[in-house]
């Protein structure tokens, strides 16, 4: 199947601070990419879509400026979590989809533990 | 938004058992996914499903697509204990539309 990455792995931050994480489609063209966000024994919880090279769209109840998304390449996206709080520690995962074969799947990274301490 | 219902909820059974978890929803999905995820690591896909009625295997796991299109079911046969995980179903109403997840089933399996 195809590959996407994710850096960093886990981070730990200090409230107030910034944290980006990185997700690359390493084999495949990425046209859509997504942010999802994860808390313990829960299912995913999309944030935001992203199409290469436009804006991206934010589900209902996530702040768009504190959670900054560009997706500048058809290879890569970021998430910038902005003046983290200790309520922002999760586990962010992201996923691209593109044509991998002759059909469009979804292919997600291996997450970003977030602390903020 | 939409949901789907996943079940069961979790699952504890003996190596070598075989093990069925399906999703329904009320609404139509063009597509069906399959994910196993493992702590601390993303979803990783197992199989997918593009037509109604369509049966799929991969290995020792069989889905399939249902024929009304509101569910699908996954099949595990002679389980291993690397099966432990949690396993999610997720639905594509339309190309480029985002996914929709089920609630995932904790699967368990003792040696």
């Amino acid at each position: 199947g195809a590959v996407v990455s994710q850096h960093p792995s886990w981070v730990i931050c200090k409230s107030g601070t910034s944290v980006k994480i990185e997700c690359r489609s390493l084999d495949f063209q990425a046209t859509t990419m997504f942010w999802y966000r994860q808390f313990p024994k829960q299912s995913l919880m999309l944030m935001a879509t992203s199409n290469e090279g436009s804006k991206a769209t934010y589900e209902q109840g996530v702040e768009k400026d504190k959670f900054l998304i560009n997706h500048a390449s058809l290879t890569l996206s970021t998430l910038t979590v902005t003046s983290a709080h200790p309520e922002d520690s999760s586990f962010y995962i992201c996923s691209a989809r593109g044509q991998t074969g002759y059909n469009d799947e979804q292919y997600f990274g291996p997450g970003t533990r977030l602390t903020v301490t | 938004g939409q949901q789907l219902n996943q079940s069961p909820q979790s699952m504890f059974i003996q190596e070598g058992e075989d093990v069925s978890m399906n999703c329904t929803s009320s609404s139509i999905f063009n597509t069906w996914l399959w994910y196993k995820q493992d702590p601390g690591e993303g979803p990783v896909l197992l199989i997918a499903l593009y037509k109604a009625g369509e049966l799929t295997s991969n290995g020792r796991l069989t889905a399939q697509f249902g024929i009304t299109r509101k569910d699908s079911f996954l099949n595990i046969s002679a389980s291993i204990p690397s099966d432990v995980g949690i396993y999610f179903c997720a639905g594509l109403e339309t190309s480029g539309s985002r996914l929709t997840f089920g609630e995932g089933t904790q699967l368990t399996v003792n040696p």
